[in-house]
Parts: C-alpha cells; sequence; structure tokens
C-alpha cells in the first residue's frame, strides 16, 4: 500500500516563529488533506489541497502532486497552534484514507 | 454549523462486556468511516460504508467487531466481547463522495475514548 511519511516527527517553537511541514507519499493521491489533532484530541480539517495552493490565515498547503510531496506552513505560530498535524491521503478508487505518522508541534511562549 | 457527533464521549468497561459506539454524520454526507487511533498504531481505517452499504471491513477484526447503519443519520460499532487490547479512541468520519459536489473531504467526530479493564 501507499507510505505516508511525515518530517519533522517533533517540533518545538517560540510563540511568532515560522514552520514548514512536510508530507511526502509513495503514490500517486487522488485527495490529500491536512488535519490538526489538538491536544483534546478533536480532528480538525485544516486543507482538502490534491494539488496547488491554498491559504486560510496564517496556515497555507501547497501539494506537488506530480513529485508526490505536500507542505503545510504555519506562519507567526501561537499556542493554540500545538498539538499533532497529520497529512491523509486518498488512492485509488477507494474512499480509504491513509494517514501519516504525524508531526508534534509544540509552541512555547 | 454541521458536524459529525458521537456517543458516549467516553466509555469505561470490563473485559468480555459489549460496548456499542453511535455516530451521526453530517447531513447529506453519504460515506460513513470509522477509525481507531492507538499510540502504537497511529490512525487506522476499521470499516466505512457508501449510501448505508459496507464498501470496505477489511481493517476490522470479524470475530468481535461489527458495524452497521441502520439508517442514514446512524453509524453503529459494536464489540462483543471487549478485550483490553480494543481500549483507544474511535472516530467516525463522514463524506459526501462521488457525483457532481463530491470532495472526498471527511469531516471527523470527536471520538468515543474506549477503556477496557
Amino acid at each position: 500500500g501507499i507510505q505516508v511519511e511525515q518530517s519533522p516527527p517533533d517540533l518545538i517553537l517560540q510563540e511568532g516563529a515560522n514552520s514548514t511541514l512536510r508530507c511526502n507519499f509513495s503514490d500517486s493521491v487522488n485527495n490529500l488533506q491536512w488535519f490538526h489533532q489538538n491536544p483534546w484530541g478533536q480532528l480538525i480539517n485544516l486543507f482538502y489541497i490534491p494539488s496547488g495552493t491554498k491559504q486560510n490565515g496564517r496556515l497555507s498547503a501547497t501539494t506537488v502532486a506530480t513529485e508526490r510531496y505536500s507542505l503545510l506552513y504555519i506562519s507567526s505560530s501561537q499556542t493554540t497552534d500545538s498539538g499533532v498535524y497529520f497529512c491523509a491521503v486518498l488512492t485509488g478508487t477507494a474512499s480509504k484514507l491513509t494517514f501519516g505518522t504525524g508531526t508534534r508541534l509544540q509552541v512555547t511562549l | 454549523d454541521a458536524r459529525v457527533t458521537q456517543t458516549p464521549r467516553d466509555k469505561v468497561t470490563e473485559m468480555g462486556q459489549e460496548v456499542t459506539m453511535r455516530c451521526q454524520p453530517i447531513l447529506g454526507h453519504n460515506t460513513v468511516f470509522w477509525y481507531r487511533q492507538t499510540m502504537m498504531q497511529g490512525l487506522e481505517l476499521l470499516a466505512y460504508f457508501r449510501n448505508r452499504a459496507p464498501l470496505d471491513d477489511s481493517g476490522m477484526p470479524k470475530d468481535r467487531f461489527s458495524a452497521e447503519m441502520p439508517d442514514a443519520t446512524l453509524a453503529t460499532l459494536k464489540i462483543q466481547p471487549s478485550e483490553p487490547r480494543d481500549s483507544a479512541v474511535y472516530f467516525c468520519a463522514s463524506a459526501q463522495s462521488g457525483g457532481g459536489y463530491s470532495t472526498d473531504t471527511q469531516y471527523f467526530g470527536p471520538g468515543t475514548r474506549l477503556t477496557v479493564l
């Protein structure tokens, strides 16, 4: 099956710093989503981005499908950005999302 | 504000007991998923339904787990008998899949935290 790798696995930032999270996948995908799992465990949709670039406030994402990677940018990080960020992909005709192992982000004051 | 709801939010039970988890998908969504999250395995798909029909339950231990959609507004996941290794957070998600307005974007519920003693 498809492999989804995320880097870095852990990241500690000071409030106000910028960061880039990466998601590599091993095969063509039909869909890619970024999620934020907050410290209470809730999985929150950030982006649906099979290709191209999208922005939402301080967050933006770019997927380069031909090169099989996606990037999530967080600018001016805040403590509320802490949690785990997952990318997940859909392949083939199935609707099964395959999740990466996540990047654990901690934003400190 | 449409969202996926799950009950119960927390469940503590003893080994051997039956556990039923419920999910109400977003109104109008035709695809419902059950995921399990553990520290060791991460997030893994257990089963999913489209238009209430089971499409894939290959991720689910068949001997003790069962998933159903009695109607379009309710999905259930049952474990009988439960075992300590079933302790995990179980998420339900829904999506509008297929057709002209489909995006396949999956929206997750808050999860049910199951502890089997």
